[in-house]
């Protein structure tokens, strides 16, 4: 079945200790949209790609970086996670053009802990 | 700015029929999604309007009035594993999601 992949479910890391989440597709989707959810709030969107352009929210701190080295991988890369950055990090793709529904793809979630 | 109104808890009773109500200010309207989200789990799609009116998908009905801004995601005969959080979300004239916060819908039996 096609799918949105994301590794791992669960990532713990240390205070000040760079962490890199991957997300991967086989839906063939252009865009790929990389959010941050806190408990009992809205996804937030950090960044997405349209292809290969990248599209940075003007909110999100620079400690967050992304790559997207091909159509099927996307990485969101944290250098210096603090406590703050503690969520669910959340990979989606979507179709997306002038027209369409533009329905997102989930996967599951990588819930973040930092100690 | 852009906002999504929509409660942020709801109860209701199994077998029973609950609305949730999603209200909306963006800039420019390409479509509003329901998604159910379950406690740790990522959103899944439920619903899709861009015309007005109703739309039925088996137990579940989502309604869209553009010119007042206003949807509700309709549960009918509901059962206890409808226990989730409920996003509303608008695809704005740039074609990016904005997300409501979600409404906690509690299901008693």
């Amino acid at each position: 079945d096609a799918m949105v992949i994301q590794n791992p479910r669960y990532q713990v890391t240390q205070f000040g200790k760079p962490v890199t989440l991957s997300c991967s597709q086989t839906l063939n989707h252009n865009v790929m949209y990389w959010y941050q959810q806190k408990s009992s709030q809205a996804p937030k969107l950090l960044f997405h790609y349209y292809d290969k352009d990248f599209n940075n929210e003007a909110d999100t701190p620079d400690n967050f970086q992304s790559r997207r080295p091909n159509t099927s991988f996307c990485f969101l890369d944290i250098r210096s996670p603090g406590l703050g950055d503690a969520a669910m990090y959340l990979c989606a793709t979507s179709t997306a053009g002038l027209a369409g529904a533009n329905e997102q793809f989930f996967g599951p979630g990588t819930r973040l802990t930092v100690l | 700015g852009q906002n999504i109104d929509q409660p942020t808890e709801m109860t209701a009773t199994e077998g029973a029929i609950v609305q949730i109500n999603c209200t909306y200010q963006t800039s420019g309207f390409n479509g509003l999604f329901w998604y159910q989200q379950h406690a740790g789990e990522a959103p899944t799609f439920l619903s899709y309007n861009v015309l007005d009116g109703l739309e039925e998908k088996g137990r579940f009905s989502s309604f869209l009035s553009r010119s007042k801004g206003y949807s509700y995601l309709l549960l009918k005969e509901l059962q206890m594993k409808d226990s989730a959080s409920y996003l509303c979300a608008v695809l704005d004239s740039n074609y990016q999601l904005i997300w409501g916060a979600g409404t906690k819908l509690i299901i008693k039996p």
